[in-house]
């Protein structure tokens, strides 16, 4: 699976949007790019994954460049409760395939 | 049901001991992963089971010993374990025929002493 390289953390205020980039330059086509978010101590929680399109849910928006050597992660209104180390993966699917956690970014929401 | 449950959440075990961590799911998921995460640290993998065999093994030491007696369960045997062995663990599953989301458990955190 493709490595990614993100900043080590961020912060943003609250109610406003927060981006977090993630480059994956050496992401292969076959291979997702997927956000997962882990508050203190809890399990990893899924956000949003995507091929090559935008993708949008009720959590968040994910914009993957055309190239599709980078991603974004858009949460629109951040709250204080969004604050977490969020990891941007690459994974294609499959029987024998690796979800492989890079450092992610920590993201600090100041009221 | 999306929910992976582990057991124990807590565990504490001397270095001799022998003890297991249980992880069930019933999504019908035939992929389930162990992962070890180190205070500060990403979680890291150890083992894959795709259909109930072994088929990722991240060169993790043999006193680390998974089993997944069915599609539905997964364990961790742990034996002579060291106190850096201390972590969370963590377990996760997804559906391996698509490519959507793994879900994860709430994790065992374990001491060793």
């Amino acid at each position: 699976d493709a490595k990614t390289t993100q900043p080590p953390s961020m912060d943003c205020a609250e109610g406003r949007a927060a981006n977090l980039p993630c480059n994956h330059s050496t992401i292969s086509g076959n291979e997702y790019v997927y956000w997962y978010r882990q508050i203190h101590s809890q399990g990893p929680q899924y956000i949003i994954h995507g091929l090559k399109n935008n993708e949008t849910n009720e959590m968040a928006s994910l914009i993957i460049t055309e190239d599709r050597k980078s991603s974004t992660l858009i949460l629109p209104h951040a709250t204080l409760r969004d604050t977490a180390v969020y990891y941007c993966i690459v994974s294609r699917g499959g029987a024998n395939s690796k979800l492989t956690f890079g450092k992610g970014i920590t993201l600090s929401v100041r009221p | 049901d999306t929910e992976v449950t582990q057991t124990p959440k807590h565990l504490v075990m001397g270095m001799t001991n022998k003890k297991s961590l249980k992880c069930e799911q019933h999504m019908g998921h035939r992929a389930m992963y162990w992962y070890k995460q180190k205070a500060k640290k990403p979680p890291e993998l150890m083992f894959v089971y795709s259909y109930e065999k072994l088929s990722i093994n991240e060169s993790v030491p043999s006193r680390f010993s998974p089993e997944c007696p069915n599609s539905s369960l997964l364990n961790l045997h742990l034996h002579a374990l060291q106190p850096e062995d201390s972590a969370l663990y963590l377990c996760a599953s997804r559906d391996p025929s698509l490519n959507t989301e793994a879900f994860f458990g709430q994790g065992t955190r374990l001491t060793v002493v």
